[in-house]
């Protein structure tokens, strides 16, 4: 079974919109840590936010913030007023940290995000 | 958060010749892995770099392939050796602090075996 779901493989966004990229996990640990990271052409990895799974509150990092629906198991980041340097390749993650302290970060298949002027 | 360093950032190699990926972070981290993105997919763990042991390695991946070396809390080595056309992809590092931390990435390293 998928551990990381994100069920749209490429979204397009209007400059200045604001846009959601879907994820939702699997797990049974207790504590857990969600992910969103960014992957430009360049292929480098570029942390956008994080989320534990035992913040009240939902992340925000400027125009990024993560919708935590702990129930339901979803953690999709939102995106405000899109840039057209926000056309990139978009991947959720989870770090599980099950006994023994052994620590493993899944990520989903991706969503490529191209932002229209 | 860390800097992390890597490189070489891309190589073209010959099949049958092996390549090591040096990651560098700029401060001590307890978590170092290292990751594999094939072309069109996602990334996928290979390993997990333990300072003073021997990596754990995932399924499907195995040391004799990738023989992992981390000597300290800063460095760690990835080697791809006797490569085929198959072993094209970006490798990836990656470092945390720990469970309540993000991990960061180095800029990746693209190689292409010929």
């Amino acid at each position: 079974a998928q551990k990381i779901t994100q069920t749209q493989p490429g979204m397009f966004v209007q400059e200045k919109e604001a846009v959601t990229l879907d994820c939702t996990y699997d797990t049974s640990d207790p504590s857990y840590g969600l992910f969103w990271y960014k992957q430009p052409s360049s292929g480098e990895m570029i942390f956008l936010i994080y989320q534990g799974s035992y913040d009240q509150q939902n992340a925000t990092e400027g125009r990024y913030s993560l919708n935590f629906q702990k129930a339901r198991k979803s953690a999709n980041l939102v995106i405000s007023a899109s840039q057209l340097g926000d056309s990139a390749m978009y991947f959720c993650a989870m770090r599980e940290a099950p006994s023994g302290g052994y620590q493993k970060v899944t990520f989903g298949t991706g969503t490529k995000l191209q932002v229209i002027p | 958060s860390a800097v992390i360093s890597q490189k070489p950032s891309r190589d073209i190699c010959q099949r049958g010749t092996s390549l090591t990926i040096q990651c560098q972070v700029d401060s001590q981290v307890t978590m170092m892995f290292w990751y594999r993105q094939q072309p069109g997919q996602s990334l996928t763990l290979i390993a997990t770099a333990n300072q003073g042991s021997e990596a754990t390695y995932e399924s499907g991946f195995v040391i004799d392939k990738f023989p992992i070396s981390r000597p300290n809390l800063t460095f760690s080595t990835l080697t791809v050796s006797n490569m085929s056309p198959e072993d094209s992809s970006i490798y990836l590092c990656s470092a945390g602090q720990g469970p309540d931390t993000e991990a960061f990435f180095g800029q990746g390293t693209r190689l292409t075996v010929v």
